[in-house]
């Protein structure tokens, strides 16, 4: 079955301080991938998302290459604020018709920033 | 547009009792969803729904019931509360259609407690 691993956290970063968070995946074939920002006491809002292979996904100066050949989906931000503070979900979505496509979200990684 | 609501945000329950959560959402939305989130395991789908009188189960569907009579509405049922159900409960919607890219949108989220 579909499968997504993060790093584990928590990751703490001083303010503009660079920022990766690993994501790599098990899937069959060409899955859509997402990651998905969660501040604290709200739901999961999108934060960018890949659809084919070599795509860059890109918001709020975050962004995540689609790498097929190492099944990775990276998410990078050059210069992290107090306000990035927050657990960040990596997902992708099956292959099925779309209609019923289901996501698998990773076990998430808080990232804490401070001043 | 309010998006996908969710009542309660908070509960607590005692073992063996039953109650509804409710989740509702205003964008015409065919496919709802609901997840538990739980430390260390991300977010797991329980049972998911791509239309009107039409759901199926997701990964986490035993201690659930879920029906869809309108496509706004979508209510998880717990039958009989169990120690296991406490968690994050969060409600989800998207399009349908032929691309499994869909932004999923995610409500608050009810912290449901269950001694």
């Amino acid at each position: 079955g579909n499968s997504v691993t993060q790093m584990e956290g928590p990751v703490t970063l001083s303010e503009e301080a660079f920022l990766t968070i690993n994501c790599t995946y098990t899937a069959t074939g060409y899955p859509s991938l997402f990651w998905y920002v969660q501040y604290p006491g709200e739901g999961l809002q999108l934060l960018l998302k890949a659809t084919k292979a070599d795509d860059k996904g890109s918001n709020k100066g975050f962004e995540a290459t689609y790498r097929k050949e190492t099944t990775s989906f990276h998410l990078e931000k050059g210069s992290v604020q107090v306000s990035d503070s927050a657990v960040y979900f990596c997902a992708l979505s099956d292959l099925d018709t779309g209609t019923a496509s289901k996501l698998t979200f990773g076990t998430g990684t808080r990232l804490q920033v401070t001043l | 547009n309010a998006g996908v609501t969710q009542t309660p945000k908070f509960q607590v329950l005692k073992t063996g009792q039953s109650m509804t959560l409710q989740c509702a959402q205003d964008m015409n939305h065919e496919y709802m969803s609901w997840y538990r989130q739980d430390p260390g395991m991300g977010l797991r789908l329980i049972h998911y729904s791509v239309g009107a009188g039409i759901t199926d189960q997701g990964e986490v569907p035993n201690g659930y019931n879920v029906s869809r009579s309108t496509t706004e509405d979508f209510p998880l049922r717990l039958l009989s509360a169990a120690p296991s159900q406490t968690s994050v409960y969060f409600c989800a919607s998207r399009l349908t259609g032929g691309a499994s890219s869909y932004e999923q949108y995610f409500g608050p989220g009810t912290r449901l407690t269950v001694t």
